[in-house]
This record gives structure tokens, sequence and C-alpha cells, in this order.
């Protein structure tokens, strides 16, 4: 079985300030981690992702994620928050046995706000 | 533009009436899923095809629900006899799966938004 627990329902930050967002995961076998971005009335869009290769992983939009196995945790960071980041981030797991099926588990989201 | 589509983007019904929902894939996908959506949580997996055969379902889809993909390419999901807890958004996917292919990189549409009252 897999879940993913996304810590932070809400994150304010200011423009120019670090960003955090925090995902712990459970996984049976060697998960595939994955973070995607919804902005209001967008689609999801991949921002990055993980599956065995570099422990730190670097998307899109100078965002990057760091897997930890010890601590099974995936957070988000990003060094300086710009005003177009503000959207609902998601953090997702894979079983790497890929299923196929039901192999994305979903968690609930956090809200990126953005202040001036 | 040759990303998922999905129509209509918002359609509002009055409980127990039939709704159906199309989504074309990117056009080389060949797998496609739907996701539900609700107001303040993740997406949640309904239903997955890989060509036209839908290979599992989730214990979300009741009766009410069915889905198909009937030429490999574009699919629909019909919900018969709204109920006001069927409000939510919708969600298509799909992925190309071959031997190398990662899986998890899906590439989603906008969705499509129900409301019943």
């Amino acid at each position: 079985a897999q879940s993913v627990t996304q810590l932070d329902s809400h994150v304010s930050v200011s423009e120019g300030t670090p960003v955090l967002l925090r995902c712990n995961y459970s996984s049976s076998y060697s998960p595939s981690l994955f973070w995607y971005v919804q902005h209001p009335n967008k689609g999801l869009q991949l921002l990055l992702k993980y599956t065995s290769a570099a422990t730190l992983v670097k998307g899109i939009n100078g965002f990057e994620a760091e897997f930890k196995k010890s601590e099974t945790s995936f957070h988000l960071t990003k060094p300086s928050a710009h005003m177009s980041d503000a959207a609902e981030y998601f953090c997702v797991v894979s079983d790497q046995r890929d299923t196929g099926r039901r192999a994305l588990t979903f968690g609930s989201g956090t809200r990126l706000q953005v202040q001036p | 533009d040759t990303g998922v589509s999905q129509d209509p983007r918002h359609k509002i019904t009055k409980r127990g009436q039939n709704v159906t929902f199309r989504c074309d894939p990117i056009s080389e996908h060949n797998r496609l899923y739907w996701y539900r959506q609700t107001l303040g949580q993740g997406p949640e997996f309904l239903t997955y095809f890989q060509n036209e055969a839908q290979l599992e379902k989730s214990r979300l889809l009741s009766d009410r629900f069915s889905a198909e993909r009937p030429k490999g390419s574009f699919s629909t999901l019909e919900i018969q006899r709204t109920e006001q807890g069927d409000s939510a958004m919708y969600l298509c996917a799909s992925s190309f799966r071959s031997g190398g292919a990662v899986p998890g990189e899906l590439f989603f549409g906008e969705g499509s938004r129900l409301t019943v009252l």
C-alpha cells in the first residue's frame, strides 16, 4: 500500500523569500515520487519527478525536491518565491512495480500564497 | 493545441439527470485515466484504460458510473441518475507506457466541473 501526507494545507510566503512545501510518503516498494502543480482553472502540470536516480531533483520554474529515504520525505523547495508560484501543489507517490493502474496516489494538496 | 482536452468544461444539472463527459487524450498515448477531485482534496482515481481495455475501476465508481474508450482514442464518462454528492471536478489524464517509460508521468486536461443541484 502507498500513501502520501502533505503536512501543510496552506503556506503563505512573501515574494522573494524561500518556499518549503512538506511531503511524507509511505510505500511498500521503491517509490517514484512526483510534485504536480495546479493553477486556478488549469490542468495539473508535472513539476518534477524522482525515480531512484539522483536524490536531489530539479524541476521547472526553479523548484527542486530532495528524496530522503531515512525520513520518508520528499519536500519541495524554491529559493525565492515569485507571485506566479501561487497555486495548489500536490505530492504524488507511485509504486515502482507500475501496476499501471491506480499507480498514482495524490496527497491532499498544499495551497501556496505569495504575498507582495 | 495537442494537449488533453475535456468537454464540457462546466456542467450544471438537476439531481436525477444523466451527464456525459468526453476526454480526448494526446494522440499517441495508450493509457487514459479518469480522476475525481472535490474541493480541498487531491485527485482520486476512478478508472483506467490501456488502449480500449478498461483494466481497473475504483470502488468510488458506483454502478451509476460507466466509462468507455471504444477505439482506444477518446473516452467518455457517463453518470446516470446524478446525485448532489457527484458534484466535483472530473479530470482526465493520459500517458504513454512503454518498457522505458516512467510510471506516473500523466498529462492532465483542465477538467470538467459538475454541479448537481
